[in-house]
Parts: C-alpha cells; sequence; structure tokens
C-alpha cells in the first residue's frame, strides 16, 4: 500500500496569514492526489483534483501543486471559514488511501 | 444539484450483518464509478470499495481490511449504492460516507453511523 504522510500533524495561524501544508507519498503517485477539507461532524469537501486543479466553486486562494511524491496545498490568505482539518489522497494505486489529516486551528 | 443521502446505519453486535443505502440524485449514476469511504470516531478517513460504472461491467475493488466481508452493489434503476456488511467487527465502527469519483472523490454524502458493539 502507498503510505501517505502529511506535515505538519496540527498547525495555528491567523486570518489573512499564508499556510502551507506537505503531503508525501511513499512511492511516486505521478499528480494523482487530491486535497479535502473536512469540518467538525461534516462530510469531507473536495478541493484540489490531480494534485493542482481546483474543484468548481472552490476560492482561487486554494493552491495544489507537486509531483511524484511531494505535494503541498497552500492558502494563500486564511478566512475565517478555512479552519478545519485537511486531507490528502492518492488515486494512483489499490488501495486508495489518505494522509492522517492536518488540523487548521485559529491562533 | 447532486446529492447522496446515506441510510441504513446503526447498533449491531459483533458478528452481525448490516446493509447500507445510498439514493443519489442530480446524476446518471450508471455513468459513475461510486464508492464507499469510512471514518472511525475521532479518526482519519479510509476507503473502503469501489463499484465501477457500467460500461466497466460494474466490477469492484475492496480495502484488504473489509475484502471477503463487505460488498459494494448497485442497482442504477433505482438510482441506489449498496453496501452489505457481513462478519462485522468492533473495529468497523466509522461513520461510512458514499462518494461519487473516478479518480478524486468529488460529491460526498452526509454520512450514516455505524456501531458495532455487544
Amino acid at each position: 500500500d502507498i503510505q501517505m504522510t502529511q506535515s505538519p500533524s496540527s498547525l495555528s495561524a491567523s486570518v489573512g496569514d499564508r499556510v502551507t501544508i506537505t503531503c508525501r507519498a511513499s512511492q511516486d503517485i505521478s499528480s494523482w492526489l487530491a486535497w479535502y477539507q473536512q469540518k467538525p461532524e461534516k462530510a469531507p469537501k473536495s478541493l484540489i483534483y490531480d494534485a493542482s486543479n481546483l474543484q468548481s466553486g472552490v476560492p482561487s486562494r486554494f493552491i495544489g501543486s507537486g509531483s511524484g511524491t511531494d505535494f503541498t496545498l497552500t492558502i494563500s490568505s486564511l478566512q475565517p471559514e478555512d479552519f478545519a482539518t485537511y486531507y490528502c489522497q492518492q488515486y494512483n494505486n489499490y488501495p486508495y488511501t489518505f494522509g492522517q489529516g492536518t488540523k487548521l486551528e485559529i491562533k | 444539484e447532486v446529492q447522496l443521502v446515506e441510510s441504513g446505519g446503526g447498533l449491531v453486535q459483533p458478528g452481525g450483518s448490516l446493509r447500507l443505502s445510498c439514493a443519489v440524485s442530480g446524476f446518471t449514476l450508471s455513468d459513475h464509478y461510486m464508492d464507499w469511504v469510512r471514518q472511525a470516531p475521532g479518526k482519519g478517513l479510509e476507503w473502503v470499495g469501489r463499484s465501477r460504472k457500467k460500461v466497466n461491467s460494474y466490477t469492484t475493488e475492496y480495502a484488504a481490511s473489509v475484502k471477503g466481508r463487505f460488498t459494494v452493489s448497485r442497482d442504477d434503476s433505482k438510482n441506489s449504492l449498496y453496501l452489505q456488511m457481513n462478519s462485522l467487527k468492533t473495529e468497523d465502527t466509522a461513520v461510512y460516507y458514499c462518494v461519487r469519483g473516478y479518480h478524486s472523490f468529488d460529491y460526498w454524502g452526509q454520512g450514516t453511523l455505524v456501531t458495532v458493539s455487544s
């Protein structure tokens, strides 16, 4: 199985900050990577697919990049509604696997 | 508007069975791959299994943790996806999400809670 490792596991930041979350795959997954946002007691929401493509309706402050084994999700200017947990997911091989999550909290 | 609505969750004893349903609307089910993803209380996301679309003969894939115990199926005429869960274990306790996607998962249901406990 492909292991997905996110860092950091948690992050404190302020509204207006630029933040970056990293996701590393245990083997080359090309650009077959997605990012999701999950708020407490809610279903995850798709943000990014194919490493850098924004899902319809997702604000442009969410930026995905990377290929191979190293990927990043950058939020260019944090808004109050962005405080949530973020997950990366690979879909290069079965079983599809997720990172452990990064909890973004208000400083 | 795309909607996925799960039902069928509840409390079941270890070794028991449960069938989850997912009613979809706003798109043509037969044109899409469909998956189940679960989340244990306070934990991360785990992919459970997949049903490919009609043109791919509805073939399936499963996580090793559920293979041989869980079965994903669908009835396109009823716009419904199913997850038959047998030989349930306490570690299967989770919120189960129905999701749409070929590669990434673009739409998610609200989830249904399955609790396996004696």
